[in-house]
């Protein structure tokens, strides 16, 4: 069965860097893309970050454009984002999540399928 | 790169159905078939309901549909019962290689 499992978070200053990291098992990690979608506190889901199967391909959201950076290691099924400069709106859960799926036949991307349980990031002084 | 525009609330009682709107552009919603809903339970991550607008995954109830016209998705569910109460995101492709999600409904079954 497919498990995504987040690890990394904790409470931060404002403009220090964390790394999160999301194993992955249950599926070819290396033949799908993957996403980060964060939560703030009481708000809605907000996609981050996207990098294709073979990481050659990254795309962000706005916000973080230029402070986060997306990257997966295929040989170590993992997932992971770099965040620099943090900020206290930066203060989320933080969700991996897996794009699509592949049948027999055809593949359907540009949905988030699986799910990790998130870990949470706070950036407080 | 604006979010999608959904109800922050709806509500109906068993049995009944119910239909949320999400609303965006001809760069996401308007130009793809990538439209997907997700439904989160409080503490829960989300769990995918609907993907390329009308197609749900295996598992998930036939009460649940979804569809499109012009820039603009709906999610209905038929048949409603208690453990629909959840908040629902609608989410889509965009014309920037991004993904977008709606601020999110409410539905309280009452």
């Amino acid at each position: 069965q497919v498990q995504l499992v987040e690890s990394g978070g904790g409470v931060v200053q404002p403009g220090r860097s964390l790394r999160l990291s999301c194993a992955a098992s249950g599926f070819t990690f290396s033949y799908y893309g993957m996403h980060w979608v964060r939560q703030a506190p009481g708000k809605g889901l907000e996609w981050v970050a996207v990098i294709s199967y073979d990481g050659n391909n990254k795309y962000y959201v706005d916000s973080v454009e230029g402070r986060f950076t997306i990257s997966r290691d295929n040989s170590k099924n993992t997932l992971y984002l770099q965040m620099n400069s943090l900020r206290a709106e930066d203060t989320a859960v933080y969700y991996c999540a897996k794009d699509g799926f592949c049948s027999s036949t055809s593949c359907y991307p540009n949905h988030f399928d699986y799910w990790g349980q998130g870990t949470l990031v706070t950036v407080s002084s | 790169q604006s979010a999608l525009t959904q109800p922050a609330s709806v509500s109906g009682s068993p049995g009944q159905s119910i239909t949320i709107s999400c609303t965006g552009t001809s760069s996401d919603v308007g130009g793809y078939n990538y439209v997907s809903w997700y439904q989160q339970h409080p503490g829960k991550a989300p769990k995918l309901m609907i993907y390329d607008v009308s197609n749900r995954p295996s598992g998930v109830s036939n009460r649940f549909s979804g569809s499109k016209s012009g820039n603009t998705a709906s999610l209905t569910i038929s048949g409603l019962q208690t453990e629909d109460e959840a908040d629902y995101y609608c989410s889509s492709y965009t014309s920037s290689s991004t993904r977008v999600f709606g601020g999110g409904t409410k539905l309280t079954v009452l």
